[in-house]
């Protein structure tokens, strides 16, 4: 089954405890990106990869961190995790189109994964 | 940066009526899409539309691409209670390749 997969689903934390959420994908895709959606705010953009090796920050990347060491995998790394950033996270993914808008444009999401750093 | 205002934020209907809501830029997109979203969930593709004047349908839903490319509106026809969730839409413009979001539109529908 094709999908994206993020772990963990829920996470509750302390400022300042360094945590990673992980996100792989099955589908052999080029593009992932990671979104935080809050309250009235809607999804922003935190960091995208537009292959293996390639990332770019997107419209809040501070305070973030990504690597793209396998095609599959995109991990979100919080350094020093802060009660800002306490949000429900989402993993992307999107490939095998022709045109770089139609990749980014039939991105996959995953499940999302609730964090709460007190 | 880019910005999306949606419009309305909510909308409550009676099952059976029809829906509409709106996006609007001071900045020319690319591509519009439409996502919605359940709860506990991420966001699904409903329709992307990638010309100005574009105008899609997939089932009770219509969305069309605005001819000066700043706007695009999404329709929902004859409403029933499986349409719940949240609507957003997003714009891909410029050279950077991001996808800005708005805000969302949360409908419920009452059978």
């Amino acid at each position: 089954e094709a999908q994206v997969t993020q772990n963990p689903r829920y996470l509750i934390t302390v400022t300042g405890k360094k945590l990673t959420v992980t996100c792989s994908q099955n589908m052999n895709h080029e593009y992932m990106s990671w979104y935080r959606q809050d309250p009235g705010l809607g999804l922003r953009q935190i960091y995208y990869s537009m292959n293996v090796e390639v990332t770019d920050k997107g419209d809040v990347p501070e305070g973030y961190k990504v690597s793209r060491k396998e095609k599959r995998n995109f991990p979100l790394i919080l350094e020093s995790p802060s009660p800002n950033q306490t949000s429900l996270y989402f993993c992307a993914s999107s490939g095998g189109s022709v045109t770089l808008s139609e990749i980014i444009s039939t991105q996959y999401f995953g499940p999302g994964t609730r964090l709460t750093v007190l | 940066g880019q910005q999306l205002n949606q419009s309305p934020q909510s909308m409550f209907i009676q099952e059976g009526e029809d829906v509409s809501m709106n996006c609007t830029s001071s900045s020319i997109f690319n591509t519009w899409l439409w996502y919605k979203q359940e709860p506990g969930e991420g966001p699904v593709l409903l329709i992307a539309l990638y010309k100005a004047g574009e105008l899609t349908s997939n089932g009770r839903l219509t969305a069309q691409f605005g001819i000066t490319r700043k706007d695009s509106f999404l329709n929902i026809s004859a409403s029933i209670p499986s349409d719940v969730g949240i609507y957003f839409c997003a714009g891909l413009g410029g050279s950077n390749y991001k996808l800005t979001f708005g805000k969302g539109t949360l409908l419920t529908v009452n059978p």
